[in-house]
């Protein structure tokens, strides 16, 4: 199975700040790589897919790189509302797809 | 505006049988992949597999021995049976969409807001 280890676990910043989550792959997983955010209680919400795509609907601030093992999300401002987890995930043909830990967002 | 919604048990016996159906609504089930996703509380999601219109399913090998997914597009439903259940099996239940994307990708991009289920006697 594709490992997926993202950091930090969680993180606390002020609102404006710049944060930065990573997710590194196990092996080479080309730009197969989507985030997403995820609150209690509210269906989890696709952001970026193929690393670096900003799904329709979705703030600039969001934004995502990354290719092959090593890939890098980004909030440029976090606002209040920005309050989550935050998971990578990959697609591959070869199963099953599996996410990243999650990294935890407080203000 | 398409919303996926799941509805489940809340609690099963262990040993039971987890059994969590997703209904589908403002749109077509058509040209999409519907998939199983769980959370345990405090853990990151894990994916437990996929169906396609054609009836052709995928399961993570983890779980592959004690799931079984079914499709009902008369009624824009499909559904998720966990036999044997356990307490590690305690999780909130996800339903989503899987849609291409473009150069070999694909991605969840509707999710429903999850079903809490608990596995205690």
């Amino acid at each position: 199975d594709i490992q997926m280890t993202q950091s930090p676990s969680s993180l606390s910043a002020s609102v404006g700040d710049r944060v930065t989550i990573t997710c590194q792959a196990s092996q080479d997983i080309r730009n197969y790589l989507n985030w997403y955010q995820i609150k209690p209680g509210k269906a989890p919400k696709l952001l970026i897919y193929a690393a670096s795509n900003l799904e329709t609907g979705v703030p600039s601030r969001f934004s995502g790189s990354g290719y092959g093992t090593d890939f890098v999300f980004t909030i440029s401002s976090l606002q209040p509302e920005d309050i989550a987890t935050y998971s990578c995930q990959h697609y591959d043909d070869d199963l099953p797809l599996t996410f990243g830990g999650g990294t935890k967002v407080e203000i | 505006q398409v919303q996926l919604q799941e509805s489940g048990p809340g609690l099963v016996k262990p040993s039971d049988t987890l059994s969590v159906t997703c209904s589908v609504s403002g749109g077509s089930m058509d040209p999409y992949a519907w998939n199983w996703i769980r959370q345990p509380a405090g853990k990151g999601l894990e994916w437990i597999g996929r169906i396609y219109l054609s009836g052709v399913t995928n399961y993570n090998a983890s779980l592959k021995s004690r799931v079984t997914m079914s499709l009902d597009t008369s009624n824009n439903q499909f559904s998720l049976k966990l036999t044997s259940v356990t307490a590690a099996d305690t999780a909130v239940y996800y339903c989503a969409r899987e849609r291409y994307t473009y150069g070999g990708n694909w991605c969840f991009d509707l999710w429903g807001r999850g079903t809490p289920v608990t596995v205690s006697s």
